[in-house]
């Protein structure tokens, strides 16, 4: 299956800094990019819909101004939690989709820890 | 999107198939039946999909019921490496993909 690549796998950072989480489509165009996040012993709740080159659609509940996601090509989106806090720390996942795949294809997560 | 609903725990024995059950009673005609598993800490894996037809790749069989209200995916060898939780989603192709709670299946020696 097609691969989508998650950087970096985890990082830990101070409250009140900003974190950038990079996703890419290694072998396909993705045209429209998800970020999800994930709480210990939760499930994966969707954050926002990226397409690329306009702006993301974020789930009701979500800052878009504290998760900043840019799509800026077809094969890559960031997304970065900007002044971060410890309530903020979690599994963030990303996958990509391309509307001729009809399956959606899942990177490998970001541990995020704010201390 | 409908959505989908499964038993939140399952338990099988290593080298026995494991049949995890889902209902989408609310399914429309243009939804595919979608599953994927979890391990730990991991991003979500892609196990297989289907519209009508049953399906069958390398990692499972999926049947779908004829009126498309249920479907069951099967591991026919189950080891202990497929212990996860499983989610059963359907979907339009391209949508968004929007996860319930799963069933964690645990696959016992």
């Amino acid at each position: 299956g097609a691969v989508v690549s998650q950087h970096p796998s985890w990082v830990i950072c101070k409250s009140g800094t900003s974190v950038k989480i990079e996703c890419r489509s290694l072998d396909f165009q993705a045209t429209t990019m998800f970020w999800y996040r994930q709480f210990p012993k939760q499930s994966l709740m969707l954050m926002a819909t990226s397409n690329e080159g306009s702006k993301a659609t974020y789930e009701q509940g979500v800052e878009k101004d504290k998760f900043l996601i840019n799509h800026a090509s077809l094969t890559l989106s960031t997304l970065t939690v900007t002044s971060a806090h410890p309530e903020d720390s979690s599994f963030y996942i990303c996958s990509a989709s391309n509307t001729a795949n009809t399956e959606a294809f899942f990177g490998q997560g970001t541990r995020l820890t704010v201390v | 999107d409908a959505k989908t609903t499964q038993p939140p725990s399952m338990d099988c024995a290593e080298g026995r198939a494991a049949n995890l059950p889902c209902n989408h009673s609310t399914i429309s005609g243009n939804e595919y039946v979608y599953w994927y598993r979890q391990i730990h800490s991991q991003g979500p894996q892609y196990i297989i999909h289907g519209l009508k037809n049953n399906e069958t790749n390398e990692m499972a069989s999926l049947i779908i019921t004829e009126d498309r209200k249920s479907s069951t995916l099967i591991l026919p060898h189950a080891t202990l490496r497929d212990t996860a939780v499983y989610y059963c989603i359907v979907r339009v192709a391209g949508n968004d993909m929007r996860f319930g709670a799963g069933t964690r299946l645990t696959v016992k020696p």
